[in-house]
């Protein structure tokens, strides 16, 4: 089962690109990565998924070096509205499946 | 399309009563997942329903326990409350529960111990 770390928080201002990076050194050749995003007193709700390379859909891109062994989620342009913890979360296409969520980034977009 | 719908929204109880919280998915999602979330563990996952059938668990004691209908409906309960179990109790329900299916979040029960 695929370990996931992400620095604690960040800070950032207004206007600005946003990259969070998440290592997962052991994932596994069928795991997926998945990305949700989480406002306080609130379910987090999907923001992106990849499997390789770059993926990228109307809010965010997510980039995925060869290996995998780590991932990055790019917010570009942020505003004070993306003010959340980001979590990313690795797991397997098929059989028994834990949910593990890391500890998440709380990303803080300042004005 | 109607989202996962967790009931009750808030609740406030008392050490040693018991509770139960209930979860409905996605038209179509077979699978659901229930978190503990709290200021200081964060997500912890509490355990995954699939086809009525429990199929994963984290490491909770048994006091917490669940249970999903032939309509995929879930409920979670847990027994002899603590001041510690005081928290947002969130589900999510997806196709079929592998990691690539994503997640879709209820706004969650937020359950109060006193």
């Amino acid at each position: 089962l695929a370990k996931t770390t992400q620095p604690i928080s960040m800070d950032s201002y207004e206007g600005q690109e946003v990259n969070i990076t998440c290592s997962h050194n052991n994932i596994a050749t069928n795991d997926y990565i998945t990305w949700y995003q989480q406002f306080p007193s609130q379910g987090p709700r999907f923001i992106i998924q990849g499997y390789k390379t770059k993926v990228t859909n109307e809010v965010a891109s997510l980039f995925i070096p060869a290996d995998r062994k780590s991932s990055t989620l790019s917010l570009p342009r942020v505003s004070l509205s993306d003010t959340a913890v980001y979590y990313c979360l690795v797991g397997a296409t098929s059989g028994t499946y834990k949910y593990i969520f890391g500890t998440g980034t709380r990303l803080k977009v300042l004005a | 399309k109607a989202g996962v719908t967790q009931t009750p929204r808030y609740l406030i109880k008392t050490r040693g009563q018991q509770v139960t919280l209930s979860c409905s998915p996605i038209s179509g999602h077979r699978s659901v997942s229930w978190y503990q979330q709290t200021p200081g563990q964060g997500l912890q996952f509490l355990f995954e329903y699939f086809s009525e059938t429990q199929r994963n668990k984290g490491n909770f004691p048994g006091r917490f326990s669940g249970r999903q209908f032939s309509n995929s409906r879930s409920e979670m309960n847990v027994s002899t409350l603590e001041l510690g179990d005081s928290a947002l109790y969130l589900c999510a329900s997806s196709l079929e529960g592998s990691g690539a299916n994503v997640l879709t979040f209820g706004a969650g029960s937020r359950l109060t111990v006193l």
